[in-house]
């Protein structure tokens, strides 16, 4: 499978706990970009890295979060001291060129008790 | 900043019928691209269809065709032939051109359900 891979889809943590997200990107996209999604809405942007560099963060990305890309290949989400607020759908997307397609992997769901 | 609003949170249609999904979207800026994403059950979203903005042409493709109406910041989407596979969660997007084009502004998503 050639697709974005994401891991683990699902992870229940307590509350105060770290968690980690893993995604694979297409592995000849640049471009790399994470999302989340709460239930009943759509998907919200988080951060976006061009290679290895981070080049937008979103305001929801508090300093509980943190994601890097090392090389510019997999990326990796860590969420500090979760909260029930975190609990969410995380999505990464890649893409070959800035305009070009989104392709979506199929998410690491997050439930904090 | 820009918003993307859809109305409908569920549609159902009756298959090989035609259904048409709403959307309106509020910005300032000229240049833009709008987008329709499929989210199936427990899958990955996927694009549908995308359209420029500075092209009058409405996108299509196959039994997917969009109604892009920019003085009115309208773009809905029109499934016709409904199949069973359509079934899933619409959610209808914007991005905007130059800096800061690096993010998708989404919709809450239209539920559409497709009746055999």
């Amino acid at each position: 499978d050639t697709g974005v891979s994401q891991d683990p889809r699902h992870k229940i943590t307590k509350r105060g706990q770290n968690v980690t997200f893993r995604c694979d990107p297409i592995s000849e996209h640049n471009r790399l970009y994470w999302y989340r999604q709460t239930l009943g809405q759509g998907p919200e942007f988080l951060t976006y890295f061009q290679n290895e560099a981070q080049l937008e963060k979103s305001r929801l990305l508090s300093d509980r979060f943190s994601a890097e890309r090392p090389k510019g290949s997999f990326s990796t989400l860590e969420i500090q001291r979760t909260e029930q607020g975190d609990s969410a759908m995380y999505l990464c997307a890649s893409s070959l060129a800035l305009t070009g397609e989104l392709f979506f992997g199929e998410g690491s769901r997050l439930t904090v008790l | 900043a820009q918003t993307v609003t859809q109305s409908q949170p569920e549609m159902s249609v009756q298959e090989a019928e035609t259904v048409t999904l709403s959307c309106t979207y509020d910005t300032s800026e000229s240049d833009y691209y709008l987008f329709w994403y499929k989210q199936p059950p427990s899958r990955q979203m996927i694009l549908v269809i995308r359209q420029e903005a500075y092209k009058q042409q409405n996108a299509t493709e196959n039994r997917f065709s969009v109604n892009f109406q920019k003085a009115a910041k309208s773009f809905s989407l029109k499934i016709s032939d409904s199949q069973l596979g359509d079934a899933a969660m619409y959610f209808c997007a914007y991005r905007r051109q130059g800096a800061g084009s690096y993010q998708l502004t989404f919709g809450k998503g239209t539920k559409l359900s497709v009746i055999p």
